[in-house]
């Protein structure tokens, strides 16, 4: 059971530059988030996802975008890369809406240079 | 002022000592508190859960809730090196809602 799966684990990023941040769980949870922990800051909650096809903004979404086409894929896409957005990014994932039972990736440590 | 307060150490202490871990709040509508571990280089992991105040064991940890004085910890007795994390205390307002708030995370360090 591989649980929720990150790609990629590391990326530098000029800025300007596009990248999508793959996340896919096969735990058929239909609750699924991304995270961004920057040092000494804690977790804060970017987008979320109640379920295929429906996606919500969290705390910081400005610069990133999703989509969840499927139950299992819940891809990041950052569009105009700036230094601002170098940070760890994790993604999870719960069968219940109060993410007691979340799952969380290994995480994607991306650098904006 | 930040929803979630942690001191974020470091903190070391010898094996076997008991470390206590804590956070404070400023919403007193926050009802579920929550306890990760993350170890270096991984993703958090759920170690406690609780929505009332009082107290949760489980085995050597036990997490205490005081909604009066909006105020959460962790304790963690006979520590191990295995126990050398980051603890992160997470709130969320609640059961519906999506929105979990983290602390900073404080970095403890269990010396054999």
């Amino acid at each position: 059971n591989a649980g929720v799966t990150q790609t990629p684990k590391f990326r530098i990023l000029k800025i300007g530059q596009s990248m999508t941040l793959q996340c896919a769980q096969d735990m058929n949870h239909n609750y699924m988030y991304w995270y961004r922990q920057d040092p000494g800051m804690g977790l804060k909650l970017i987008y979320y996802s109640v379920g295929a096809g429906i996606t919500d903004k969290g705390e910081v979404p400005n610069g990133y975008n999703v989509s969840r086409s499927t139950t299992e894929d819940f891809p990041l896409r950052l569009e105009l890369a700036a230094p601002s957005q170098t940070s760890v990014y994790f993604c999870a994932s719960s069968y219940k809406p109060d993410s007691t039972e979340a799952f969380f990736g290994q995480g994607t440590r991306l650098t904006v240079v | 002022q930040k929803e979630v307060e942690q001191d974020p150490g470091p903190l070391s202490v010898p094996e076997g000592a008991i470390v206590s871990l804590n956070c404070t709040y400023s919403n007193s509508a926050f009802q579920y508190f929550m306890w990760y571990r993350q170890y270096s280089r991984k993703g958090p992991e759920l170690l406690m859960y609780t929505y009332s105040s009082g107290n949760k064991e489980d085995g050597r940890f036990t997490a205490q809730v005081d909604k009066s004085s909006k105020y959460i910890s962790l304790f963690i007795r006979d520590s191990q090196p295995s126990d050398s994390a980051t603890y992160l205390c997470a709130i969320q307002l609640d059961q519906g809602a999506q929105k979990l708030v983290f602390g900073q995370g404080t970095r403890l360090t269990i010396n054999p």
